[in-house]
């Protein structure tokens, strides 16, 4: 199967800053990433598909990039909803994979 | 609006069975692949299961593989995920997810179901 490693695990940041987590993959995946919010005692969201392709109705402060095994999500100014655990996903193959999560908190 | 409501959850001890079960509506459900992706308490996500529209085809985590059986019953709208010999090891909030209809992933999410396996 193949590994998805997220850094950081969790972070702390302050509503307006700009925040980027990093997914990479254990092998190349082309473009097969998907990205997901998660708050407390709720389903998943999924955010962000192919790499960079933003759901309908998800904000353009969150974006993503990458390719090959590298891939980031970042939120360009922090907004008090956005405080969550962030979770990538590759779907190149089966199984598809998570990271393991990057918990952003409030600083 | 698309609508996914996961039930069958609850307490059982290792090495019974438990069968989880999906109601879903708001699209054409023989018309998407489904899945299955779990939670431990405290822990990040885990894909468990998925099949194609039609039911033909199916794929397992190797952690469930010859102990778990996911199927469909596209007349009903309902998936379903039979568990057996369940282990402590599978205690989680199991979601019941609609694959997006270009890749192998869900873009549609219940709001899961908590199986709790201990004597």
């Amino acid at each position: 199967a193949i590994r998805m490693t997220q850094s950081p695990s969790s972070l702390s940041a302050s509503t307006g800053d700009r925040v980027t987590i990093t997914c990479r993959a254990s092998q190349d995946i082309v473009n097969y990433l998907a990205w997901f919010q998660q708050k407390p005692g709720k389903a998943p969201k999924l955010l962000i598909s192919g790499t960079s392709t933003l759901q309908s109705g998800v904000p353009s402060r969150f974006s993503g990039s990458g390719s090959g095994t590298d891939f980031t999500l970042s939120i360009s100014s922090l907004q008090s909803e956005d405080f969550a655990t962030y979770y990538c996903q590759q779907y190149y193959n089966y199984p598809p994979t998570f990271g393991q999560g990057t918990k952003v908190e409030i600083k | 609006e698309v609508q996914l409501l996961e039930s069958g959850g609850g307490l059982v001890h290792p090495g019974k069975s438990l069968r989880l079960s999906c109601d879903v509506s708001g699209f054409t459900f023989s018309d998407y692949a489904m899945n299955w992706v779990r939670q431990a308490p405290g822990k990040g996500l885990e894909w468990v299961s998925g099949i194609s529209g039609s039911g033909g085809t199916t794929h397992y985590v190797d952690s469930v593989k010859g102990r778990f059986t996911i199927s469909r019953d596209n007349s009903r709208n309902t998936l379903y995920l039979q568990m057996d010999s369940l282990r402590a090891e599978d205690t989680a909030i199991y979601y019941c997810a609609k694959s997006s209809p270009v890749g192998i992933y869900c873009d549609y999410w219940g709001h899961g179901t908590l199986v709790t396996v201990s004597s």
